[in-house]
């Protein structure tokens, strides 16, 4: 069984600062790995993911995650946060070996940039 | 990214009635869609996924009955709460992938709070 952990519940960073929301999974096989963040009563947007190749990964709004396959983990930073980013952050993976498209979440964290 | 659109995103109804939430995917087909709940403070929870023209597989513990879910087309979905009560109250999301392999991201819409008075 996959499972996905977000040991954080809350993070706050000063605008500025650096930021890292932090994620460690547990599968099978080979993971694939997500980022995703929602606003308060939306949907979840698509941050960035980890398939294979360079561990470390860039995608939007000037987020990156590093993939660590030894410490089983892919936690998501930004070297300046911004008050914008203040948000719920959710870690998923899938296993492709599993023979399903479902993602498992984290229970997610939230994220508070202080001005 | 592909947008899927939820409608709608509020929605109020008296215990006993039912209510259907639309999952649209706008501008890609939708082989596979997935319905989640999501609890104050807490994570997603998948209630059932939903491939177009088949019947959907519901997670243990959500009775099929209660959450009836329709996949009639590639680009839309339906989650209908069937003789509501107030512990439903909840925020619902659907996703929706395009059948690319299992390194494609899914897409959400933008949510639903079903509240049931």
């Amino acid at each position: 069984a996959q499972s996905v952990a977000q040991p954080e519940d809350q993070v706050n960073v000063a605008e500025g600062n650096p930021l890292t929301v932090k994620c460690t999974y547990s599968v099978s096989g080979n993971p694939y790995l997500f980022w995703y963040v929602q606003y308060p009563n939306r949907g979840l947007q698509f941050l960035l993911k980890y398939i294979t190749g360079d561990n470390l990964v860039k995608g939007s709004y000037g987020f990156e995650a590093e993939f660590n396959k030894s410490q089983t983990s892919f936690h998501l930073k930004k070297p300046s946060a911004l008050v914008s980013d203040s948000a719920l952050y959710f870690c998923a993976v899938r296993d492709p070996g599993a023979g399903s498209y479902q993602l498992t979440f984290g229970k997610g964290t939230k994220l508070s940039v202080i001005p | 990214g592909a947008v899927v659109s939820q409608h709608p995103s509020r929605v109020i109804c008296k215990s006993g009635t039912s209510v259907k939430i639309e999952c649209r995917s706008l501008d890609f087909q939708a082989t596979t869609m997935f319905w989640y709940r999501q609890f104050p403070k807490k994570s997603l929870m998948l209630m059932a996924t939903s491939n177009e023209g088949s019947k959907a597989t519901y997670e243990q513990g959500v009775e099929k009955d209660k959450f009836l879910i329709n996949h009639a087309s590639l680009t839309l979905s339906t989650l209908t709460v069937t003789s509501a009560h107030p512990e439903d109250s909840s925020f619902y999301i659907c996703s929706a992938r395009d059948g690319g392999g299992a390194g494609t991201e899914a897409f959400f819409g933008q949510g639903t709070r079903l509240t049931v008075v």
